[in-house]
Formats: structure tokens, sequence, C-alpha cells
């Protein structure tokens, strides 16, 4: 069974480029956590989704970040016009039931986005 | 007030050692505990998680959670250089499962 894929692993955008950042969750899994590593801080939450449906987006930046999770396909994270302050290590994480305060999230190993 | 403050370390310990890593929190709310170990450049991997308070123990690993003093630890004995990581505490804090992460502890075991 395979675990939670994230691609690219590594991205290098220009400041005003835009990133995508994919999540393929565990099989059978259909909710979705997004959450941001800034360097020399602990994980910060963005967003959770299930299929279709933005469940909790209270950790999103108000400008240039959003988030999807189609009926079919992984979830996106997108960033309009990445800014340096963009550069941080973006993980994925997914759970099987959306039982939500007591179920397990398993972690990707992260997309690391460098902006220049 | 950060929500969850654990002392980013760096720890270093000999091989064989016991370590003690150690969360607090704010809000007494909280009722879901958990430990992730994080290696270099990878993605975060649970340990152990906790609903009340009181030890819960895994091989080598112990988990204590003291709800009245809102602290949280994590004791590891007979330490492995392979221990050496960032340990992260996470709280769940509400019905969506979202997870507030302290900084994390670096752990270094030396052989």
């Amino acid at each position: 069974n395979a675990g939670v894929m994230q691609n690219p692993r590594h991205l290098v955008r220009r400041r005003g480029q835009e990133a995508r950042l994919r999540c393929s969750p565990m099989k059978g899994h259909s909710h979705v956590y997004w959450y941001r590593q800034l360097p020399e801080e602990g994980l910060k939450f963005m967003v959770y989704l299930q299929k279709e449906n933005i469940i909790d987006e209270s950790g999103m930046p108000k400008e240039r970040f959003s988030a999807e999770f189609p009926k079919e396909g992984p979830s996106i994270l997108r960033i309009q016009q990445v800014v340096r302050g963009d550069s941080a290590a973006y993980f994925c994480a997914s759970s099987p039931l959306g039982r939500g305060i007591d179920e397990t999230q398993y972690f990707g190993p992260g997309t690391r986005l460098l902006v220049l | 007030q950060k929500e969850v403050e654990q002392d980013p370390g760096p720890l270093s310990v000999p091989e064989g050692a016991i370590v003690s890593l150690n969360c607090t929190y704010s809000n007494s709310a909280f009722q879901y505990f958990m430990w992730y170990r994080q290696y270099s450049r990878k993605g975060p991997e649970l340990l152990m998680y906790t609903y009340s308070s009181g030890n819960k123990e895994d091989g080598r690993f112990t988990a204590q959670v003291d709800k009245s003093s809102k602290y949280i630890s994590l004791f590891i004995r007979d330490s492995q250089p392979s221990d050496s990581a960032t340990y992260l505490c996470a709280i769940s804090s509400s019905n969506t499962g979202k997870l507030i992460f302290g900084q994390g502890t670096t752990l270094q075991v030396k052989p």
C-alpha cells in the first residue's frame, strides 16, 4: 500500500511565478490536510479538504493561496505570484474517515519550494 | 502565547541514555496528543498518540500526559544513533482534526 505521494519533491520558482504542489493520498483515504513548515519552525496547518469540498481553511493566507481536491486526481495547493517568504516545505497528510480529532494523519515526504 | 510550546534544542546525548522531550500547551480543551518523528528532509511519522492523562508505552518509547499541568512528555529509553531526528509534539485541536505542532526538538544520539 503506497503511502502519501507528493510531487514535485523540489520546486524552484522565481518571484511572481505560480507554484502548483500535488498530493495523492493513501489508497482509501479521502481526507487531505496541507501543512507548511518554514525554516526553523514547526508545521503550521493550512487547509483541510475532502473530495470536492474545503472543510477548514483557517490556516490559509488570505491572498495568493488556494487548494482543491477534485473528484478525480490529486489534491492541488496553488500559490500565485510567489514571493521569497513562500519558500518552505509543504507537507500533505491524509486520513481515511475524516473522523477528526482522534484519527491518525499520515504524512507525505513534502515538497520543498524555493523562491528565487 | 503560542498554543503549543516546545524547546527546539538541540539536544545531544550519548548512546544508551534516557531522553526526555517535553511540550506545554495552553488550551485545557485539547484532548488528543501525539508525538511525531521527522528525519532530515523527510515527512513526519507518527510515533505515539494518547487521549488521556497518564502513561502509554510502546517499546523504548513512553508518552506521558499531565492534563492538570498541560504538559506532555516523550521518553526514549536506551537511545540509539538511529533515534537522531526532530521530534514534534502535536495536539488535535478541533473536530476537523487539524493538528497544532510544537516547534520540534532536534535530538542527536552520539555513538
